[in-house]
């Protein structure tokens, strides 16, 4: 069965300590997937797109990275502002034209 | 990025009642929109795929009569929530795909916090 997992569920990290949150998937057929972040109250925000395993996209303090059977978003010295939910998202040969999303990660950055 | 409208952003209405969402995509078009639901601290539940000119394709468990989605022109889709009781209250999210292809970004709207009393 298609899955996409993320963890940790939740993640509190001081100001400028790195870490990372991981999106696995199982799908068939991977077209893409979709790192987003969410605040609350608000809809999603599109960070990056990556298609292909070994690709890595960056944007200021976030890094995303993708293998065959996951994703990484990587957050280098993280501000309080990062603080949201980091969402991934899968497209693939099964869903049409429809997105799968994980559960997310509750970021939180306290200064 | 590409720029997708929803509203109201927050719609309170009585229970029985009908109430309206809108979303627009303001510097693309969209044949494609989605329509999310989401519950406190969970993730994104697809409702239905809205097509430009045809039927909307709901997912499992979806009440059509109840979720009507209409997707009259390009840039514009409406989710009317019937007859809304108590149990319809959640955040309602809405989505379009940039670039019309398969694989193009989902960019989303707000949302739209509906309370029904």
């Amino acid at each position: 069965e298609d899955q996409v997992t993320q963890s940790p569920e939740a993640l509190r990290l001081q100001e400028g300590e790195s870490s990372s949150l991981n999106c696995s998937y199982t799908v068939s057929g991977l077209r893409g997937l979709f790192w987003y972040r969410q605040d609350p109250g608000k809809g999603p925000e599109f960070l990056f797109t990556l298609y292909s395993a070994g690709e890595e996209k960056e944007k200021e303090r976030l890094k995303a990275t993708l293998t065959k059977k996951e994703s990484f978003l990587h957050i280098t010295a993280p501000k309080p502002e990062d603080s949201a939910t980091y969402l991934c998202a899968v497209q693939a040969n099964n869903y049409g034209q429809n997105f799968v999303f994980g559960p997310g990660t509750r970021l939180s950055v306290l200064p | 990025g590409a720029v997708v409208s929803q509203h109201p952003s927050r719609v309170i209405c009585k229970s029985g009642t009908s109430v309206k969402i809108e979303c627009r995509s303001l510097d693309f078009q969209a044949t494609t929109m989605f329509w999310y639901r989401q519950f406190p601290k969970q993730s994104l539940m697809l409702m239905a795929t809205s097509n430009e000119g045809s039927k909307a394709t709901y997912e499992q468990g979806v009440e059509k009569d109840k979720f009507l989605i209409n997707h009259a022109s390009l840039t514009l889709s409406t989710l009317t929530v019937t007859s809304a009781h108590p149990e319809d209250s959640s955040f309602y999210i809405c989505s379009a795909r940039g670039g019309g292809m398969l694989t193009g970004e989902l960019f989303f709207g707000e949302g739209s916090r509906l309370t029904v009393l």
